[in-house]
């Protein structure tokens, strides 16, 4: 059973469309959260929710909108696509909130904004 | 958000050889988790080292955490190809949680 799942894998779009990507988990965990990843590979927080609250929200353009439905699920809507947002998302959740806890990642959903 | 550089950033090593890469602080750090991502695969949790000069092993792979809870290394003894991957740092400050710029290991058969 995936623990963590992702839709879609991969995502190809024109510039300036809107796009969503979904993201569950089956472990139970209270904290789930957005990452991307650029073409140097960083890793950086997007957002991190726990039991459905936004707890971070970094210097991300307003563009990038999450929406947790339940604490089972944390979506990523995407406005107005810029090239620059081509990455690979990764969605991940941790037992506990904060800083605590390591992180269970999904598989990633590769964008591509062309 | 921070980010700390990992050293090195690229390592290719033949099969057989050692492995190391260090992720150097500024900051006292509550705990340090180290992750690997394979090839078009997503981060996986290896382990998290919480006391000063703590030492774990999982096989061939040791990891450290320095006397002053500032940095760590991870070993890897003996590569093998399937250790290809990218290893990330995970920093965590007590208020803050960052990933490392991670390593990206190539090795040659």
């Amino acid at each position: 059973d995936t623990a963590v799942s992702q839709t879609p894998k991969y995502l190809v779009t024109q510039m300036g469309n809107d796009k969503s990507i979904k993201c569950e988990q089956n472990l139970g965990h209270d904290t789930m959260y957005w990452y991307k990843q650029d073409s140097k590979k960083f890793l950086k927080i997007m957002f991190s929710y726990n039991n459905k609250e936004l707890i971070i929200n970094e210097t991300v353009p307003n563009r990038f909108s999450p929406k947790s439905p339940d604490k089972a699920h944390l979506n990523l809507h995407i406005n107005s696509l810029e090239l620059g947002d081509s990455a690979v998302y990764f969605c991940a959740s941790s037992q506990a909130s904060g800083t605590s806890g390591h992180r269970y990642f999904g598989p990633g959903t590769r964008l591509t904004v062309l | 958000g921070q980010q700390v550089m990992q050293i090195p950033q690229y390592q290719h090593v033949q099969e057989g050889e050692d492995f190391t890469t260090y992720c150097n602080s500024s900051t006292t750090l509550s705990n340090i988790q180290w992750y690997k991502q394979r090839p078009g695969g997503h981060p996986v949790f290896l382990i998290q080292l919480v006391k000063s000069g703590e030492v774990k092993k999982q096989k061939r792979l040791t990891f450290q955490f320095g006397e002053a809870k500032k940095n760590s290394s991870l070993h890897i003894t003996a590569t093998q190809t399937t250790d290809v991957g990218t290893y990330f740092c995970a920093l965590n400050t007590g208020n803050q949680f960052y990933f490392g710029t991670g390593t990206s290991l190539t090795v040659i058969p």
